[in-house]
Parts: structure tokens; C-alpha cells; sequence
């Protein structure tokens, strides 16, 4: 069965942290994503990368970096965490034989 | 213009009624399509793809596209509380690498 695991469920961290964010797939997949998601604005595209050590920037990228050092592991990185990056986020992996990206569970990110 | 727009909702229907859901979209060389299901605090996953003209059927679900004006529906028949859920369109672009494009998301109720 294709999964998608991120490294935390629920997560509170304080101004200023540097924070990780995994996302681990198991499926030999190519591209992985991350997004967050926040009512009323959907899902917005971060970063993702299509081959390990590339990154591609997405709409939302300020405040935060990525890093692919293996094929099946994408880290998101909040440099600085700020009250505004509260946020669920979403970590994705597709094909580009199948090309719909299956997601992971999501992770709650609280910064007080 | 936003990349992929959504008829906002909520759409509320009654048990055993038909759902139907919209969605447009603005880059003309769009390749493929694909229909997510959200539940409240879920990740979402997919439920359809559809990538030529016409309809495409599975269980109670039908994708229809449309790429001359645009178009992607998806009808749900038979509609149960269980599909109350948000629905993403989600639509790949012909010069993305692997990147889909999200609408917002059309919230759906199905009341018994």
C-alpha cells in the first residue's frame, strides 16, 4: 500500500525556532511537495522537488527552505518561525508516470 | 485570474440527490484532471482523474470534462452523509514538472 508519513501529527514551537518538517514515501516516487493548507485559502504550493538535491520553488516560499538528500525523504525547514506560519502542512509525492500526487497525514504546526 | 477556480460553496443536498460539482480552468494546455475528497482534518485523496473529453465513470462518481470551454465536473449520485467532505479540483498543466494546480475546494453536505 502507498504511504506517505510525516514525522509529526501536532507540533508547537515558539518565535524564532528553526523547525523540520519530514515527509518520508515509500514508493519510489520522483516528485514530493510540500504545501500548506488554511481555511478560506486552500492549498498553496511551498516547494517541491522533482529529483533528489533539485528544488523548485512554489507560490509561498519566503520563510522557509527545503532540502532532498534521498530520493524518498523531502525536509521542509522553517528558518525562523513566525506566528504566521501557523498552518497544517501537507507533504505530497507523485510520479510522473501516474502524475496525481498522493498526500500525507499533515502536520499542525502551532507558533506561539 | 486564478489558475483553477471552484463554485465556492457550501452545497448542501439531500441524501439519495445528485451533487454536482464545478470546476474551471484557465490554462488552455492543461493535460490532466483529478477530483480529491477531503473529510474534516483528513488529508485529501483522490478519487477520480480524467485526462480526454467526454465522461468517466466509477461506482457513483462520474468526472466530465470539457477542454473546449475549459470545464471539469464531478457529479455524485446517490449522494450519502459519508460524502460530506470538501472536494478538489486539482489540474496539471502542460509545462509543469509534475506540479497539479488546486482550486480552493467546494464544500459538500449531504443531510439524511
Amino acid at each position: 500500500d502507498v504511504k506517505v508519513t510525516q514525522s509529526s501529527r501536532y507540533l508547537v514551537k515558539r518565535t524564532g525556532e528553526k523547525v523540520f518538517l519530514e515527509c518520508v514515501q515509500d514508493m519510489d516516487h520522483e516528485n514530493m511537495f510540500w504545501y500548506r493548507q488554511d481555511p478560506g485559502l486552500g492549498l498553496r504550493l511551498i516547494y517541491f522537488s522533482y529529483d533528489v538535491k533539485m528544488k523548485e520553488k512554489g507560490d509561498i516560499p519566503e520563510g522557509y527552505s527545503v532540502s532532498r538528500e534521498k530520493k524518498e525523504r523531502f525536509s521542509l525547514i522553517l528558518e525562523s518561525a513566525s506566528t504566521n506560519q501557523t498552518s497544517m502542512y501537507l507533504c505530497a509525492s507523485s510520479s510522473p508516470l501516474y502524475e496525481w500526487q498522493y498526500f500525507g497525514p499533515g502536520t499542525r504546526l502551532t507558533v506561539t | 485570474q486564478k489558475e483553477v477556480e471552484q463554485n465556492s460553496g457550501p452545497l448542501s443536498v439531500p441524501e439519495g440527490a445528485i451533487a454536482s460539482l464545478n470546476c474551471t480552468y484557465s490554462d488552455r494546455g492543461s493535460q490532466s484532471f483529478f477530483w480529491y475528497r477531503q473529510y474534516s482534518g483528513k488529508s485529501p485523496e483522490l478519487i477520480m482523474s480524467i485526462y480526454s473529453n467526454g465522461d468517466k465513470e466509477d461506482g457513483r462518481f462520474t468526472a466530465q470534462l470539457n477542454k473546449a470551454s475549459q470545464y471539469v465536473s464531478l457529479l455524485i449520485r446517490d449522494s450519502q452523509p459519508s460524502d460530506s467532505a470538501t472536494y478538489l479540483c486539482a489540474v496539471r498543466r502542460g509545462s509543469t514538472l509534475g506540479r497539479l494546480y488546486f482550486g480552493r475546494g467546494t464544500q459538500l453536505t449531504v443531510w439524511p
